[in-house]
């Protein structure tokens, strides 16, 4: 068991590029979960999945921001026409299907738009 | 709306002295609450958890949390801090029947020698 890794770890973007991130869940998690973190606040949910489906969106994930978990194993984030408030950090959570939903954190992808 | 609160956005403390920070949370539903912590650059560390049972709840590295439901408050202490606790702890609670976390807005731990 490695743990929750996020590709990559720090993003410069200048505004109006797309980037895209990479979470890779525990191997035996079927949840995972996209959280933003901005500067001074607590984590903000953004979305989660269910394996492959795409079970919940925040109304924080504009048009711009779409998320994909092909064949419920890593998922992606890709945030098209970067603006300087996505600056954030964005972690990515996986949790198995327990009832208490235990969720564990990779270390996060910190994205600068310039 | 569901929300938690974390009132102190900053908590210093003396090496080797007691600690306790706060978090409230608003619910009209069953909850599970964790407390976080989260060092410079990297993700979130779980450092205990309230499910069911047990109000009293200990967790790694000393620390414990205390569920009290008429309060709706689940304070986090630890009764001798290290400079190894400095860092940021979040409060979150997930509501029976949903899958997300609500956090609080955080509270910095800093421990002075």
């Amino acid at each position: 068991d490695t743990g929750v890794s996020q590709d990559p770890r720090h993003k410069i973007t200048k505004r109006g590029q797309n980037v895209t991130f990479r979470c890779d869940p525990i191997s035996e998690h079927n949840r995972l979960y996209w959280y933003r973190q901005t500067l001074g606040q607590g984590p903000e949910f953004l979305t989660y999945f269910q394996n492959e489906a795409q079970l919940e969106k925040s109304r924080l994930l504009s048009d711009r921001f779409s998320a994909e978990r092909p064949k419920g194993s890593f998922s992606t984030l890709e945030i098209q026409r970067t603006e300087q408030g996505d600056s954030a950090m964005y972690l990515c959570a996986s949790s198995s299907g327990l009832v208490y939903n235990e969720q564990f954190f990779g270390p996060g992808t910190r994205l600068t738009v310039l | 709306a569901q929300s938690v609160t974390q009132l102190d956005s900053q908590v210093p403390v003396f090496e080797e002295a007691p600690v306790e920070l706060r978090c409230n949370y608003s619910s009209s539903v069953s909850v599970y609450l964790f407390w976080y912590v989260q060092y410079p650059n990297q993700g979130l560390q779980l450092l205990l958890k309230y499910l069911s049972g047990s109000t009293l709840v200990k967790g790694i590295n000393g620390f414990e949390a205390e569920f009290n439901k008429s309060q709706t408050s689940f304070h986090l202490r630890k009764p001798s801090v290290h400079i190894s606790d400095t860092a940021e702890y979040f409060c979150a609670v997930s509501l029976s029947g949903t899958y997300k976390y609500i956090f609080g807005t955080g509270t910095r731990l800093k421990v002075l020698a």
